[in-house]
């Protein structure tokens, strides 16, 4: 089965500074994706970021970028220059046509004043 | 482009009564999902339809859940009668199609259960 572990239930992080979620996953497939999604307190579920497993290049979108290790089927998020707006529940996501979206339990993001 | 909509936002119920969520995805997706998130946990995916067929109900506890999308744009989910554990949000999501490749999921504001 396909699992994906999220091993912080919550993070906490200075605003300005940076922070690294984790997430580690359990597949035997070799194609798939990996996303990480944002879910502030409103609920809506807002993509941040993705990543082909085929691609070793690590995935950036302006302050967020992931760190994939598919040997070790790792896929943490790091956010730089943490800013207020970024204090959310943060899902990692495993994709397959196969198994569809398995998510994590989640990370819930405090950023401090 | 409008989101996807979803009503109601939230919805209090007696244990054995039952309910029902709508959920509007956004135009042109022909895939629609329907998610449970119970407190505390990830999504988990309930039922997904491609069009107004199913594609996935493996997860759908279809003594008492049911969904449908009779003309493939909107669809509702039914819990009839309603447990405890039903207690969650209920998130609808939409995607252009999924046939095996990545389409990125769209997903409505939820609709907070309380079972009683």
């Amino acid at each position: 089965a396909q699992t994906v572990t999220q091993s912080q239930p919550e993070m906490s992080v200075q605003e300005a500074e940076t922070v690294t979620l984790s997430c580690t996953y359990d597949t035997s497939e070799s194609d798939y994706y990996l996303f990480w999604y944002k879910q502030p307190p409103s609920r809506q579920m807002i993509l941040v970021i993705r990543q082909e497993a085929y691609k070793q290049q690590n995935a950036t979108e302006n302050r967020f970028s992931v760190n994939f290790q598919k040997a070790a089927k790792s896929f943490s998020l790091k956010i730089s220059d943490s800013q207020l707006g970024d204090a959310a529940m943060y899902f990692c996501v495993w994709f397959s046509g196969t198994y569809k979206y398995i998510f994590g339990t989640g990370t819930r993001l405090k950023v401090l004043a | 482009e409008a989101g996807v909509a979803q009503s109601p936002r939230y919805k209090i119920i007696e244990k054995r009564q039952s309910v029902a969520f709508w959920c509007n995805p956004i135009s042109g997706h022909a895939t629609l999902y329907w998610y449970q998130q119970i407190l505390g946990q990830g999504p988990k995916l309930l039922i997904q339809f491609q069009n107004n067929g199913v594609v996935d109900d493996s997860q759908l506890p279809k003594d008492r859940f049911s969904a449908e999308r009779l003309k493939g744009v909107d669809s509702t989910l039914k819990i009839q009668p309603a447990k405890l554990e039903d207690s969650a949000v209920y998130l609808c999501a939409s995607s252009w199609e999924s046939s095996g490749s990545f389409n990125e999921q769209f997903f409505g504001p939820g609709t907070r259960l309380t079972v009683l």
